[in-house]
């Protein structure tokens, strides 16, 4: 089993739309929980972070932890043709800096 | 305030040679992570600095691999000798204890390509 899945993709909601990513963790003890978007060909930029259960607003982006199920989601409200990117959760263990990523969710948002 | 900055942004080189990828972190920053990029495995972390100590290293996949950290400011990625399976794009970031913890900042990554 992969430390960090994500709902297969690629993933195609209508501008306006929500998109929902979804992501399990595999280390119960994992403490940090972090959203990556990535356009193609660049590199990954930090666009949400949650550390404790419940829901985390920022913008259009909310992300929602639940440790007991070890699961965090990633809603983007409004989507819009620039929020097309691949989506990458990251998880880190407890008491440690390395980041594990799942292999990523590639969203397209039709005009 | 400069981001990471990584050369070269690109390199091709014939299987046998020997790559060296260089990477200076963000100023003030004292972790220091390498990450390589395919298709087929995604984002793996291959080693990350502390304090310019090698902390863990056991993403890096083989003896031909090694990193050094000689400074704060400046690491390398070493491949010899290289492999057609190492093409990837290789990524460092950087973070710090300050601010958004566990936050990394990536640099925009080396494409290599190994034929």
């Amino acid at each position: 089993q992969k430390e960090v899945e994500q709902n297969s993709g690629p993933l195609s909601v209508p501008e306006g739309a929500i998109a929902s990513l979804n992501c399990t963790y595999s280390d119960r003890g994992s403490q940090s929980f972090f959203w990556y978007r990535q356009y193609s060909g660049k590199s990954p930029e930090l666009i949400m972070f949650i550390y404790s259960n419940g829901d985390k607003e920022d913008g259009r982006f909310t992300a929602q932890l639940n440790k007991a199920s070890q699961y965090v989601s990633l809603l983007i409200r409004d989507s819009q043709p620039s929020d097309s990117a691949t989506y990458l959760c990251a998880v880190t263990p407890l008491g440690d800096y390395k980041l594990s990523f799942g292999a990523g969710t590639t969203v397209t948002v039709r005009a | 305030d400069a981001g990471v900055i990584q050369s070269p942004r690109h390199e091709v080189t014939e299987m046998g040679q020997e790559v060296t990828l260089r990477c200076k972190p963000i100023s003030g920053h004292d972790y220091l992570f390498w990450y390589r990029q395919t298709m087929m495995r995604g984002l793996e972390l291959l080693i990350y600095f502390n304090n310019n100590v090698p902390i863990d290293d056991s993403g890096m996949p083989e003896d031909r691999f090694s990193a050094k950290m000689p400074n704060a400011s400046f690491s390398t990625l070493k491949i010899q000798p290289s492999e057609p399976r190492d093409s990837a794009v290789y990524f460092c970031a950087s973070s710090s204890d300050r601010g958004v913890k566990y936050e990394q900042y990536f640099g925009p990554g080396t494409r290599l390509t190994v034929t």
